[in-house]
């Protein structure tokens, strides 16, 4: 089988840094991705790591490790607009042009951001 | 233009209804994706087209038919739903570029259509 553990909620305050963990253990695995949903929207990219390492974008971070199935997502000086669910994403696969990769999502962690 | 656009944006329909949702992008992705998300859940992959052709398709019933008229296109054919059925669908469509050193992945998702089959 597959799956992706993340946990279920998280909380913190305005300013703090929190780490939102994720497992996975897939057959096939091209990379790990993380998205945001606030309530009633879209999911919006937020980071790819294809490659073990950290990825940094703004006050977004996200880590790869394959050799641990194992990667995270670390936000930085919260913000009351970063509360919404956070998910990732595992990328099962890819067509030979590159464009094309079925995502498997993690159940989400709800993340609550309290002044 | 870096959007993804759906309609409609709500859809209310019967059992013995035919509807269809339609999705459009005009970034040149040539993957696209149709996903069911049910509230509180996370999205779940239901097809993918790939060059206008149907690469994937996760064990959906038959009742959801889906149609990629070109590449700017996809649409999703609803008949005979359920209840159960009823759900926020979201079309996405996807592309991988190198950045820097660094490879990335991403999928684009429309606002999504949020059906209520009665």
């Amino acid at each position: 089988g597959q799956s992706l553990e993340q946990p279920s909620e998280v909380t913190a305050v305005e300013g703090a840094i929190v780490q939102i963990n994720c497992t996975y253990q897939t057959s096939g695995f091209y990379g790990l991705s993380w998205y945001q949903q606030h309530d009633g929207g879209a999911p919006t990219f937020l980071s790819y790591n294809a490659l073990d390492g950290l990825e940094e974008t703004g006050r977004f971070s996200s880590f790869l490790s394959r050799s641990d199935s194992y990667g995270y997502l670390l936000l930085q000086e919260l913000q009351m607009k970063d509360s919404a669910s956070y998910f990732c994403a595992v990328r099962k696969q890819k067509s030979y042009g590159g464009s094309q990769g079925n995502l498997i999502f993690g159940k989400g962690t709800k993340l609550s951001v309290k002044p | 233009d870096t959007e993804v656009t759906q309609t409609p944006k709500h859809l209310v329909m019967g059992m013995t209804n035919k509807k269809s949702l339609k999705c459009e992008q005009h970034m040149g992705h040539r993957a696209m994706y149709w996903y069911k998300q049910k509230a509180k859940k996370p999205p779940e992959l239901m097809f993918v087209y790939s060059y206008e052709k149907l690469s994937i398709n996760e064990s959906v019933p038959s009742r959801f038919s889906p149609e990629c008229p070109n590449s700017s296109l996809l649409n999703l054919h609803l008949h005979a739903l359920q209840p159960e059925d009823s759900a926020l669908y979201l079309c996405a469509s996807s592309q991988e570029e190198e950045v820097g050193t660094h490879r990335r992945y991403e999928q684009y998702f429309g606002p999504g259509t949020r059906l209520t089959v009665t």
